[in-house]
């Protein structure tokens, strides 16, 4: 079955760039997902790249999909103590895998 | 600007007490979702409905029931609640029918259920 996997914990000084890895076992997803969750909160959806492209741009949002690898990033340029969530990535079509998330702490 | 509205926020249940969870979506979406989320074990699909009318079980159902009661109606009910089922309960809607989301899930704010 489908399976997303994340590390746990990360890191990083205020200022810093992060990167939030993943990897995801199905080859046939059409779109993969970044979710954000602040505490006491839902998920947000933070971007989506179509799993045609490799890179996708947006603003301090950087992400990169390596289908070879199924491996897909999030970069967070210049993390901001305001980045401080859960990372959560998701795959799938019907319906979503999310991984178990990944947890920013950003250290000023 | 409501998007997907989960009532209650909070509630504290008895072992053995039954309650039903709601959700709302205004968005005119096809398909919603009932997700936990557990400490350590990231969210895990309960139920969800690809279309009105329709509802398949997801990674962990038992012990939940649920009701698609018209399209922007979801709900989720726990006939006999048990300390396990102390979780965060996140409802999500997708625009994509079959369960095919297009450009992601919305999803409510969370109910916090805690049963003693």
């Amino acid at each position: 079955g489908e399976d997303v996997e994340q590390s746990l914990f990360l890191s990083v000084r205020e200022g810093d760039s992060s990167v939030i890895n993943c990897t995801y076992t199905d080859s046939s997803s059409t779109y993969l997902y970044w979710y954000k969750q602040e505490p006491g909160a839902g998920l947000q959806l933070l971007t989506y790249i179509f799993s045609n492209m490799d890179m996708k741009q947006d603003q301090r949002l950087t992400v990169l999909l390596n289908k070879k690898d199924k491996h897909l990033s999030l970069r967070i340029a210049d993390t901001q103590t305001g980045d401080s969530a859960i990372y959560f990535c998701a795959e799938g079509a019907t319906p979503l895998v999310f991984g178990k998330g990944t947890r920013l702490s950003v250290i000023a | 600007n409501a998007g997907v509205t989960q009532t209650p926020k909070f509630q504290v249940l008895k072992t053995g007490q039954s309650m039903t969870l709601q959700c709302a979506q205004d968005m005119n979406h096809n398909s919603m979702y009932w997700y936990r989320q557990d400490p350590g074990m990231g969210l895990r699909l309960i139920y969800y409905s690809a279309s009105e009318g329709t509802t398949d079980k997801g990674e962990v159902p038992n012990g939940y029931n649920v009701s698609r009661l018209n399209k922007r109606e979801f709900s989720l009910r726990l006939e006999s609640a048990a300390p396990s089922q102390t979780s965060v309960y996140f409802c999500a809607s997708s625009e994509g029918a079959g369960g095919v989301p297009n450009y992601g899930y919305t999803f409510g704010s969370g109910t916090r259920l805690t049963v003693v």
